[in-house]
């Protein structure tokens, strides 16, 4: 069955830089558009970035164009973004989650997500 | 970008009664809409994409409808485990959300 487990959260200070991972299994992993989704405590959910199947086109929500980079290594079936320049607004769930074979569709598998906190 | 609003804010529902929640996107996205459900401390899930095919293993008692701006999930005789926050999400330009809808126990 598909899995999606995220790794690399944690407590970093603003102005820092994190990278999280996404590791999947259960699927044909270089068939498909990944994506990163963040969620503020007690808010609701906002699509950040995706990457194509085969990594050559990414796109990038407004408010981290420039901060985060998202890329995948599809000889490992994973998907990471680079956080850099972190900023308290930053604070969230981050889930990683299957496209399709297209770039901008549904989401149809989640992981777990991880939690990520930028505080002094 | 396409701002989704979903209403009402919270709907509050006796378990086996029906619930109708709704969706506006600020242009058309055509029929590229899906729904969440997502329940305390776990992620979300899919529910509907196309705006009103059901994902692989939900149960028909969830119906999605509309086109353009405007959508409708309905669960038809709510379940105990039905009770949960619903985002909607369009996907006609890239991919925003919507602020959900909580449907609590009356």
């Amino acid at each position: 069955q598909v899995q999606l487990v995220e790794s690399g959260g944690g407590v970093v200070q603003p102005g820092r830089s994190l990278r999280l991972s996404c590791a999947a299994a259960g699927f044909t992993f270089s068939s498909y558009a990944m994506h990163w989704v963040r969620q503020a405590p007690g808010k609701g959910l906002e699509w950040v970035a995706v990457t194509s199947y085969d990594g050559s086109n990414k796109y990038y929500t407004d408010s981290v164009k420039g901060r985060f980079t998202i890329s995948r290594d599809n000889s490992k079936n994973t998907v990471y973004v680079q956080m850099n320049s972190l900023r308290a607004e930053d604070t969230a769930v981050y889930y990683c989650a299957r496209g399709r074979p297209a770039m901008v569709t549904y989401l149809d598998y989640w992981g777990q997500g991880t939690l990520v906190t930028v505080s002094s | 970008e396409i701002v989704m609003t979903q209403s009402p804010a919270t709907l509050s529902v006796s378990p086996g009664e029906r619930a109708t929640l709704s969706c506006r996107a600020s242009q058309s996205v055509s029929s590229n809409l899906a729904w969440y459900q997502q329940k305390p401390g776990q992620a979300p899930r899919l529910l509907i994409y196309g705006a009103s095919t059901r994902a692989t293993g939900i149960p028909a008692r969830f119906s999605g409808s509309g086109s353009g701006t405007e959508f409708t999930l309905a669960i038809s005789s709510l379940q105990s485990e039905d009770f949960a926050v619903y985002y909607c999400q369009q996907y006609n330009n890239w991919g925003t959300f919507g602020q959900g809808t909580k449907v609590e126990i009356k």
